[in-house]
Formats: structure tokens, C-alpha cells, sequence
């Protein structure tokens, strides 16, 4: 366990279905982050959130909708999506100012889009 | 365009040999630069990084050199050990940290493979 909590860990979910991931961190960590990594591909930085604010948005269609109330908790609302969505979806908390840059990272949502 | 590269997908050494994964960027702006470790199942855990004031960093088992002027880093494990087996992933951010989050831009990742 990091520190870093994902839930579900895994999610077959239908195109018309609505759903969300959550993620919690009690690191005292101020900066969350969404990424998705698919099959044979870079991490895809999805979403920044700093102090509860989001200060990214890297091009996510609309289909995925963030969520940061406070800064210990993290969702992903997910709705109407398509299968080429499907791929594990990441968590990771990070402290501003902290010297070795490295993120905490959760242990995923498998997510496959029926 | 993908501006950290790992061009080797898969690495298969031998237990007590030295592993040599390899990272190249295309971005000038990056001056930080990490390495994460991934079991399956699992997510990233990170593992060495390096400042580009500097060229070279250890950490027991695991160093990571940085070629500024060839824009390539690479990550050496040595001796090898069977744990080490999993997928690798070299990430950069640039600018220094001013308080605001920072951005990691990550590789493909290389699958390790270290053999008995």
C-alpha cells in the first residue's frame, strides 16, 4: 500500500453506463493527478489538480468529468464511453516543494468498456 | 510527439549482470528526470532521479547517468537480481519547482527481465 487508495480496482462498465473512480491520499500531499495508461503507450496525464484546483486539462473529452473536493480525495466521473477508453487509470499525489519530484501513484482502475 | 522515448520495449539480463535501460528526450526545457518501477497490478513506484546540474546518481544497486548535450539518460541496476523484473518507466518535468504542481511526462516504459 503507498498511501495512495484506488477504488474500484477493476471496471467492466457499458457504453451508456455512468460511473466513478475515486481516489483518496492522507500523505499531506497538496497536487493530485489523473493519468491513463494504455497498451503500448506513454502515461497520458489526464488531469492536475493543485490545492483542490484544477490547473490542467490535457485536451480529456467530456466523457470524462474530474472531480477534487477537498485535497485528499480525487474522482473521475465517467459516462457514455467507448471501448477505445479502456485502460488503467492512475492516481498520484504529490507534495509541492518536495526535493525528489516523485509522485505517489495508486494501484490503478483496470477499466474495460463493454 | 512524444518527447521521452524509450525505444527498447522488452530487456532480458542475466541474475547478477548489470541491466542498462535507456531514455531519450527531445524537450530542452526538462531539468528533472526520473525513474519509476512497475509491477503488474501495481502502480508506478518511483525509484532514482537526477537534477540536470548533475550527471550522474546512486542509489545502492541502481545509478542513473544523464548526457545533457545527447539529451539521453540511462538507469544501470547492478548486480541484477531476479526482483528487479518489471516495467521501467523514465519520466522528465521542466522548470524548476515554483510550488505549483508539477508536470511528469512519461515513456513507453521497457519490461525487464532478469533471468535465474
Amino acid at each position: 500500500e503507498t498511501g495512495v487508495t484506488q477504488t474500484p480496482r477493476h471496471l467492466v462498465m457499458g457504453m451508456t453506463n455512468k460511473k466513478s473512480l475515486k481516489c483518496e491520499q492522507h500523505l499531506g500531499h497538496n497536487a493530485m493527478y489523473w493519468y491513463k495508461q494504455s497498451a503500448k503507450k506513454p502515461l497520458e496525464l489526464m488531469f492536475v489538480y493543485n490545492f483542490k484546483e484544477q490547473t490542467e486539462n490535457n485536451s480529456v473529452p467530456s466523457r470524462f468529468s474530474p472531480e477534487c473536493p477537498n485535497s485528499s480525495h480525487l474522482f473521475l466521473h465517467l459516462h457514455t464511453l467507448q471501448p477505445e477508453d479502456s485502460a488503467l487509470y492512475l492516481c498520484a499525489s504529490h507534495k509541492n516543494r518536495e526535493t525528489n519530484y516523485g509522485y505517489t501513484f495508486g494501484s490503478g482502475t483496470r477499466l474495460t468498456v463493454v | 510527439d512524444q518527447q521521452v522515448k524509450q525505444n527498447s520495449p522488452s530487456l532480458s539480463v542475466q541474475e547478477g549482470r548489470i541491466s542498462i535501460l535507456n531514455c531519450d528526450y527531445t524537450n530542452s526545457m526538462f531539468d528533472y528526470f526520473l525513474w519509476y518501477k512497475k509491477y503488474p497490478a501495481e502502480g508506478p513506484t518511483f525509484l532514482i532521479s537526477i537534477s540536470s546540474i548533475k550527471d550522474k546518481n546512486e542509489d545502492g544497486r541502481f545509478t542513473v547517468f544523464l548526457n545533457k548535450s545527447a539529451k539521453h539518460l540511462s538507469l544501470h541496476i547492478v548486480p541484477s537480481q531476479p526482483g528487479d523484473s518489471a516495467v521501467y518507466f523514465c519520466a522528465a518535468k521542466p522548470g524548476v519547482n515554483t510550488g505549483t504542481a508539477s508536470k511528469l511526462t512519461f515513456g513507453t516504459g521497457t519490461r525487464l527481465q532478469v533471468t535465474l
